[in-house]
């Protein structure tokens, strides 16, 4: 089952602490997307890259948080010196070329839970 | 400001009757909406969409309803399912755009009893 994997899917960090994301998308899919999921709230959109570009991060805080897609390996989604106010559930799906397919499918995974102590 | 908004955050309904979800937004812009279902710990499933060209799309026991004047949609689940018990989240994107992020809203909790 080649499906969006994510790692991990629990990370604890200390306030100050960085936190690395990883997520590999669905073979043949070539974007990437990273929500986050706050108790109570639906998900919110970060950012949207392809490989080697970010093409939209309109959903990304300006400080402290980055995200890229490098040629080879995973997506990677940073948080640097992480606050309680990260802690949430950060979710990557990934989707197909636009124009292989009508529909604007996203294809979730897992989700990594972020605790920030 | 919310784009999508989903007014209720719970549902109780009992086997074998219909789901009605309900799920409204403000930006006329969207031409694609679809729903996921998320269970607990896991991510989001998608289970149906509907392009703004249509009002009506089907399969198996879930159809979604689309009211583009009203900027209202509904999922409409029967017979309902133990199973189908879950959380579900509306979402849209502006579809002739290409691969655009999507909107969420909060979801509805439903539950429905055996």
């Amino acid at each position: 089952n080649a499906g969006v994997m994510q790692n991990p899917r629990h990370l604890v960090r200390r306030r100050g602490q960085e936190a690395r994301l990883r997520c590999s998308p669905m073979k043949g899919h070539s974007h990437v997307y990273w929500y986050r999921q706050l108790p109570e709230e639906g998900l919110k959109f970060m950012v949207y890259l392809q490989k080697e570009n970010i093409i939209d991060e309109s959903g990304m805080p300006k400080e402290r948080f980055s995200a890229e897609f490098p040629k080879e390996g995973p997506s990677i989604l940073r948080i640097q010196q992480v606050v309680r106010g990260d802690s949430a559930a950060y979710f990557c799906a990934s989707s197909q070329l636009p124009g292989t397919s009508e529909v604007n499918e996203q294809f979730f995974g897992p989700g990594t839970r972020l605790t920030v102590l | 400001d919310q784009q999508v908004k989903q007014n209720s955050p719970s549902l109780s309904v009992q086997e074998g009757r219909i789901s009605i979800l309900n799920c409204d937004y403000t930006n006329s812009m969207f031409d694609y909406f679809l729903w996921y279902k998320k269970y607990p710990a896991e991510g989001p499933t998608f289970l149906i969409s509907i392009s703004s060209i249509k009002d009506k799309n089907e399969d198996g026991r879930f159809t979604v309803f689309l009211n583009k004047s009203a900027k209202h949609l509904s999922l409409h689940i029967v017979p309902s399912q133990p199973g189908d018990s879950a959380v579900y989240f509306c979402a849209a994107s502006v579809l002739n755009s290409g691969n655009t992020p999507l909107v969420f809203g909060k979801g509805t909790r439903l539950s429905v009893i055996a």
